[in-house]
């Protein structure tokens, strides 16, 4: 049974470019939530996705924006990249009600 | 406000008990969750503490006090796999998102 699938793995972007990931969750999940985690920091929620709608958001501007599909994976976007966009991005899905979250490996995106 | 507090780093020797702590103040809570995160990889569950009181799993155990905005992780019989760092995390009772404190990073040692 695969966990969560997240590509690419790694990516080098410029300032004021564009990225995409994407998000296949676990089997059986159906929501999706996206974190960003900086250099000795602990993961910080951007947001999250159920049945194709963000269903909540933290504190990040509007360059930062998402979508999910009919089959549950999901896709985060960042518009006019910063240099502190650089980070490791993860995404985690659970199953709505219950209480389980499981994490991917993530994307390190590096910004120069 | 939202705030989680947990030591930046620890140092503990193989064989030996270490015990993590963890400080919360939420806006809601609906249960305090515990991982493991190696360098570059994704962090992995450890736990899980909804009601107060002691979880036991294996060598690793995590108790909670939600009076007191405290939970601890406990890891007996440290091996140096167990060195990594381990986050303590919040689910917001209103939103179902996870508040995650900048974890403590754990160092095995000889």
């Amino acid at each position: 049974d695969a966990g969560v699938t997240q590509s690419p793995t790694h990516l080098i972007k410029t300032r004021g470019q564009q990225v995409t990931l994407r998000c296949s969750p676990k089997s059986g999940h159906d929501t999706v939530s996206w974190y960003q985690q900086a250099l000795g920091q602990g993961p910080q929620f951007i947001f999250q996705y159920y049945e194709e709608e963000e269903r909540q958001r933290g504190n990040f501007p509007d360059r930062f924006s998402g979508h999910q599909f009919p089959n549950y994976s999901s896709e985060l976007n960042v518009n006019a990249l910063l240099l502190g966009d650089s980070a490791l991005y993860l995404c985690a899905s659970s199953l709505t009600g219950g209480y389980g979250y499981t994490f991917g490996s993530g994307t390190r995106l590096t910004v120069v | 406000g939202q705030n989680i507090d947990q030591p930046t780093e620890m140092t503990a020797t193989e064989g030996a008990i270490v015990q993590i702590n963890c400080t919360y103040q939420t806006s809601g809570f609906n249960g305090l969750f515990w991982y493991q995160q190696h360098a570059g990889e994704a962090p992995t569950f450890l736990s899980y503490n909804v009601l107060d009181g002691l979880e036991e799993k294996g060598r690793f155990s995590s108790f909670l006090s939600r009076s007191k905005g405290y939970s601890y992780l406990l890891l007996k019989e440290l091996q140096m796999k167990d060195s990594a760092s381990y986050l303590c995390a919040v689910r917001d009772g209103a939103t179902n998102k996870l508040i995650f404190g900048t974890g403590t990073l754990l160092a095995v040692q000889p």
